[in-house]
């Protein structure tokens, strides 16, 4: 049972244009939430988080959205750029000390 | 610096042979945890370690042993290597509070032949 989706494999955008990644969930236990990059042959890092106390948290060009009610989450990077292009997972959590699930990940292509 | 260091980067393996996968972290961090990631199915949990001393299973513990050695170490075993354990695995460890996150190290190539 997939408790993570990320239901887009892949996207491409052009630079300087807004990516949307989308993230759905279906344990409502969940309330922390985390978004990772990650490169071929590199561990996954860590790029942003939210808690579910809030419905947005913003880094630099990196925005996360969560809405509690569709179980749903997205990140926007704005403006993207070539440096982007990566894997990207989404991850959740009951709490900060518990396990994290991760979705399958959407692979981002920033095209010039 | 070096935060979650992973040994062996590459492996290879003929079905039926044992190894084990270290890893140790150097920021005193109480959870640890071992994923593989495999093409279409993102990162899935193997074993973790909530704190020194206790480990529990994750999506995917069969065919897998794990020792937290001590707060710094946590290694992963496969006993009798399969073809369907070729992977890429990732130890990580985990900040309790604050962000939370998980710190990944660079990750473990194993084919099993």
């Amino acid at each position: 049972d997939q408790q993570v989706k990320q239901n887009s494999p892949s996207l491409s955008v052009q630079e300087g244009r807004i990516s949307i990644l989308n993230c759905d969930y279906t344990n409502s236990m969940f309330d922390y939430f985390l978004w990772y990059k990650k490169y071929p042959a590199e561990g996954p890092t860590f790029l942003i988080s939210i808690s579910s106390i809030k419905d947005k948290n913003e880094d630099g060009r990196f925005t996360v959205f969560l809405n509690k009610s569709a179980k749903h989450l997205s990140l926007h990077i704005v403006p993207s750029q070539p440096g982007d292009s990566a894997v990207y997972f989404c991850a959740a959590s009951a709490g900060t000390a518990s396990k994290l699930t991760f979705g399958t990940g959407t692979r981002l292509q920033v095209t010039l | 610096n070096a935060g979650v260091t992973q040994t062996p980067k590459f492996q290879v393996l003929k079905t039926g042979q044992s190894m084990t996968l270290q890893c140790a972290q150097d920021m005193n961090h109480n959870s640890m945890y071992w994923y593989r990631q495999d093409p279409g199915m993102g990162l899935r949990l193997i074993y973790y370690s909530a704190s020194e001393g206790t480990t529990d299973k994750g999506e995917v513990p069969n065919g897998y042993n794990v020792s937290r050695l001590n707060k710094r170490e946590f290694s992963l075993r496969l006993e009798s290597a399969a073809p369907s354990q070729t992977s890429v695995y990732f130890c990580a460890s985990r900040r309790t509070g604050g962000t939370g996150e998980l710190f990944f190290g660079e990750g473990s190539r194993l084919t099993v032949l």
